[in-house]
C-alpha cells in the first residue's frame, strides 16, 4: 500500500530564504506526482505536476524534482515570500487517477 | 484547466441528518473524484465518481454512507448519510481531464455535525 509522507510537518522562515519541503513514498509504481497548496477556505491549488519519466518541472521560484528509485521528492522555493504561507501537500498518482497524499508541511514566511 | 463549484462550502448538521454536497465543473471532464481530509490528517479518496454507472468506493467506504451520483460529465454529488460527530471533515471534489493529467479541486465542504 502506497505511503507518502512529508517533512517537516512545520517550518517557520524569515522572508527572503530559500527553502525545501521534502516528499517521500514507498511503492515507485507511480504515474506522477504533484505539489498543491492548500489554504484556508479555498481548497487545493496546483503548482507543479512531474510525470513519472520527467526529473523535474519549474515554475517561477518553484522547483520540483523527483527521483523514483528512491522514492522522493522536493519542492524548492526561491526568495520565500509572506504570500507562500500556506500548506504544501505531495501527492502521488495512480494508474486510476486516483491521488494519495502526504500530510503536508505548513509553511510560515515572517516579514 | 477547469474550475470548479462546490457546495455548499460550510454547513453545520445535526447527528442522524443527510447532506447533499454538490460539484459543479465548468467543463466536461472524464474522471471526478471525492475526498475526505479529518482534521489534522491528509487528504483520503472516498469514492470515483463514474458517469453512468455507479461510483467506485475505495476500501472503508461504503455506498450506504456516502452515494454518489454522477448524471453527466459536469456534475456530481456527494452525500452523507446518517451523519455522527465522526464525519466532520472536509469533503472536496476533484477532477481530472485525462488520465496522468493535472488534478483540479473545488474550494471545499467543511462539515461540523454535532
Amino acid at each position: 500500500k502506497q505511503e507518502v509522507t512529508q517533512i517537516p510537518a512545520a517550518l517557520s522562515v524569515p522572508e527572503g530564504e530559500n527553502l525545501v519541503l521534502n516528499c517521500s513514498f514507498t511503492d515507485s509504481a507511480i504515474y506522477n506526482l504533484q505539489w498543491f497548496r492548500q489554504d484556508p477556505g479555498k481548497g487545493l491549488t496546483s503548482l507543479l505536476l512531474i510525470q513519472s519519466s520527467q526529473r523535474e518541472q519549474t515554475s517561477g521560484r518553484l522547483n520540483a524534482s523527483l527521483d523514483k528509485s528512491s522514492g522522493r521528492s522536493t519542492l524548492y522555493i526561491a526568495a520565500s515570500q509572506p504570500g507562500d504561507s500556506a500548506t504544501y501537500l505531495c501527492a502521488v498518482g495512480g494508474s486510476q487517477g486516483n491521488l494519495i497524499f502526504g500530510k503536508g508541511t505548513k509553511l510560515s514566511v515572517k516579514p | 484547466s477547469a474550475v470548479i463549484s462546490q457546495k455548499p462550502s460550510r454547513d453545520i448538521c445535526q447527528r442522524g441528518t443527510s447532506l447533499t454536497i454538490q460539484c459543479q465543473v465548468d467543463s466536461q471532464v472524464t474522471m471526478m473524484f471525492w475526498y475526505r481530509q479529518q482534521p489534522g490528517q491528509s487528504l483520503t479518496l472516498i469514492a470515483t465518481a463514474n458517469q453512468g454507472s455507479e461510483a467506485t468506493y475505495e476500501s472503508g467506504f461504503v455506498i450506504d454512507k456516502f452515494p454518489i451520483s454522477r448524471p453527466n460529465l459536469t456534475f456530481s454529488t456527494l452525500t452523507v448519510s446518517n451523519m455522527s460527530p465522526e464525519d466532520s471533515s472536509i469533503y472536496l471534489c476533484s477532477v481530472e481531464t485525462g488520465l496522468n493529467t493535472e488534478a483540479f479541486f473545488g474550494q471545499g465542504t467543511r462539515l461540523t455535525v454535532v
